[in-house]
């Protein structure tokens, strides 16, 4: 059975900081992974994309790598801002859905 | 830009009664996905759709919930009786046919059982 652990579960950064966030998944047969955002009371907003045959995708500040045959994904933030305290959540897709982590809720102070 | 829109946003009901929540995925997606998000974990997937056929409904508690999607468009999901414990996030998403591509979440109904 697929499980997906975050770590860490809470993380709090100073404005302007590089920051990584992990994900590790426990069977590499999976076709892709997600990298997700939630805000407080809020729906997911879909972060980046990672196919299984990638190793990493980047978005704006956002970089997220794919390393299969360890099971572990991370998601790097570059010169974090306050805008970016939500909750981030990784999610794989073995068969037809998407099964998630925690999540890990960051705060990035001014 | 095309989004999965759901409704109500937010549900206050009392226990036993029956509730329904309805979604509208973005125009074309085949495949549609409801999932229960707990306070402080992530979404779980309760039913998927491929069209109008159940993919996979095996934790969808059937006792009390049930899922539709007649016509392949939009869906409703509903609990009857709802429970205290069934008070969730309750997330719809979907995406085209293929299981490669990404899953498109709408902003969730927010259910409160009393």
């Amino acid at each position: 059975k697929q499980e997906v652990t975050q770590i860490p579960a809470a993380l709090s950064v100073p404005e302007g900081e590089n920051l990584v966030l992990n994900c590790s998944f426990t069977d590499s047969a999976i076709y892709n992974l997600q990298w997700f955002r939630q805000d407080p009371g809020k729906g997911l907003t879909s972060l980046l994309l990672i196919q299984s045959s990638q190793r990493e995708q980047t978005s704006g500040r956002l970089n997220a790598s794919l390393d299969k045959s360890s099971g572990r994904s991370t998601l790097y933030i570059a010169a974090s801002q306050p805008g970016d305290s939500a909750t981030y959540l990784c999610a794989v897709r073995d068969t037809g859905k998407l099964i998630f982590g925690q999540g890990t809720t960051l705060q990035v102070k001014p | 830009e095309a989004e999965v829109a759901q409704s109500p946003r937010y549900k206050i009901t009392e226990k036993s009664q029956a509730v329904a929540f309805w979604c509208d995925p973005i125009s074309g997606h085949a495949t549609l996905y409801w999932y229960r998000q707990i306070l402080g974990q992530g979404p779980e997937l309760l039913v998927q759709f491929q069209d109008e056929s159940v993919v996979d409904d095996s934790q969808l508690p059937k006792d009390r919930f049930s899922a539709e999607r007649l016509k392949g468009v939009d869906s409703t999901l509903k609990i009857q009786p709802a429970e205290l414990g069934d008070s969730a996030m309750y997330l719809c998403a979907s995406s085209p046919r293929t299981v490669i591509n990404e899953q498109f979440f709408g902003p969730g109904t927010r259910l409160t059982v009393l």
